[in-house]
């Protein structure tokens, strides 16, 4: 595709359920982060993949937070058991590789947790 | 980037006129700067960057300036229109380590 694409675009969840939220970065972009940003904060960082593989998970809040990209591509951020601070725009970038490249977001996710 | 101090948090200023932002960082290593623009509901947008081996970097009414000694990297906004309204976010990896992004400013030009 041409951008970030994430899905779905608003998710609206009761506090304890399970969520999951889908990246589709751009095609050839090696490097995929996960970001958290609350109301009129920047983005915080969550997670990086390079590839399949997850090199850092050092900014995801808790264990309920767990994030896969099982073939290098899409990947899926999931939330166990909703609390209401998780609400939240969660927000996908990549990038062709690394940190030092430029990052290019997808549209987000606005949780709501009820 | 371990730390990210962004200045300042809301910015007025007259259609026409310029606006800076400032943004200074701790780690030395630091070596990619870029700027990213949100618009309310949108996704940040990189409009500009720079590398630490370059000093000013410009792209029509949009300039950023790195000064490496005192730690600090500025965006300027020339000839501001209203479109240009928006939260402007920096952001300092050092390398390797994720991200990490400003508080932002949040720009208004007013016509």
């Amino acid at each position: 595709g041409a951008g970030v694409s994430q899905s779905p675009r608003y998710k609206v969840a009761k506090r304890g359920q399970d969520v999951a939220l889908r990246c589709d970065p751009i095609s050839g972009h090696v490097s995929l982060f996960w970001y958290q940003q609350a109301l009129g904060q920047g983005p915080e960082f969550l997670t990086y993949f390079q590839n399949e593989a997850q090199l850092d998970k050092s900014g995801l809040p808790s264990d309920r937070f767990f994030a896969e990209r099982p073939e290098g591509s899409v990947s899926t951020l999931k939330i166990q058991r909703t609390q209401q601070e998780d609400s939240a725009v969660y927000l996908c970038a990549s990038s062709l590789a690394g940190f030092d490249q430029p990052q290019h977001f997808g549209d987000g996710t606005r949780l709501s947790i009820l | 980037g371990e730390n990210v101090e962004q200045h300042p948090s809301t910015l007025s200023v007259q259609e026409g006129d310029s606006a800076v932002i400032k943004c200074t960082y701790s780690d030395s290593a630091s070596n990619y700067f870029p700027w990213y623009k949100q618009e309310l509901g949108k996704r940040p947008q990189l409009i500009i960057d720079i590398r630490s081996n370059v000093g000013e970097k410009k792209d029509q009414r949009i300039a950023v300036t790195l000064n490496k000694t005192a730690k600090h990297f500025s965006l300027h906004i020339t000839e501001t229109q209203p479109e240009d309204s928006a939260v402007y976010f920096c952001a300092d990896p050092s390398g390797n380590t994720p991200l990490v992004f400003g508080k932002g400013t949040r720009l208004s030009v007013i016509a």
